[in-house]
């Protein structure tokens, strides 16, 4: 069956510009998560969606990132006046129920922000 | 001091090798763990829960050590495809905590 997919695969953007990152999960699973992968480091922590709610933002470095799920499938990751420290391959991941289960990763989308 | 602590490598080992990767965590309230694989620019992809009476799974063995606070990855007969990074995870709630991963490189 079809994995998590994300689109665009490759975002390059401007200092200062808007940018939205989206997630299609695996059918049927309700929990999903994102995370921030930089160079040389592990995956981090994001923000974590159970339906359509955001059960966990703690991870959000700042009021500039903002993330949606409003029917509880597809999400979407929105960064506002990108800065380049934003610069990262930013991860989504789905999983069956909350929980501690397994999460299934999608491919990533790398943002260049220049 | 990070929450999980890995060794970064890069580990070097012929094929055929048993090479041993470990991890420490921070919080005592942990209790998921987790092997993750990673790929050269690609997504990660779990290899193996770890529980405290250790588990295999084929070439692969896991362990944690509660008291510790630390998990081990032995991998024997080691294979070219083997080269990647892994991950060691901890989980409390819902989130993953990722170490930043120890990379793995076996040569013929």
């Amino acid at each position: 069956g079809a994995g998590v997919s994300q689109t665009p695969s490759n975002k390059v953007t401007e200092k200062g510009k808007y940018v939205e990152l989206r997630c299609d999960p695996i059918s049927g699973h309700t929990a999903l998560y994102w995370y921030r992968q930089s160079l040389g480091q592990g995956p981090e922590f994001l923000i974590y969606f159970q339906g359509t709610g955001a059960a966990d933002d703690s991870g959000l470095p700042n009021d500039r990132f903002f993330a949606v799920r409003p029917e509880g499938s597809v999400s979407t990751l929105k960064i506002q006046r990108t800065e380049r420290g934003d610069s990262a391959v930013y991860l989504c991941a789905s999983s069956p129920r909350q929980g501690q289960n397994e999460q299934f990763f999608g491919p990533g989308t790398r943002l260049t922000v220049l | 001091r990070k929450e999980v602590e890995q060794d970064p490598g890069p580990f070097n080992v012929p094929e055929g090798a048993t090479v041993a990767f470990n991890c420490t965590y921070s919080n005592s309230a942990s209790q998921s763990f987790f092997w993750y694989r990673q790929d050269c620019r690609k997504e990660p992809k779990l290899l193996m829960s770890v529980y405290s009476s250790g588990n295999e799974d084929g070439r692969f063995t896991a362990q944690l050590n509660r008291a510790s606070q630390y998990i081990s990855l032995l991998i024997r007969d080691s294979k070219l495809s083997d080269s990647a990074t892994y991950l060691c995870v901890v989980s409390n709630t819902d989130k993953l905590i990722f170490g930043t991963g120890t990379r793995l490189q076996v040569f013929p």
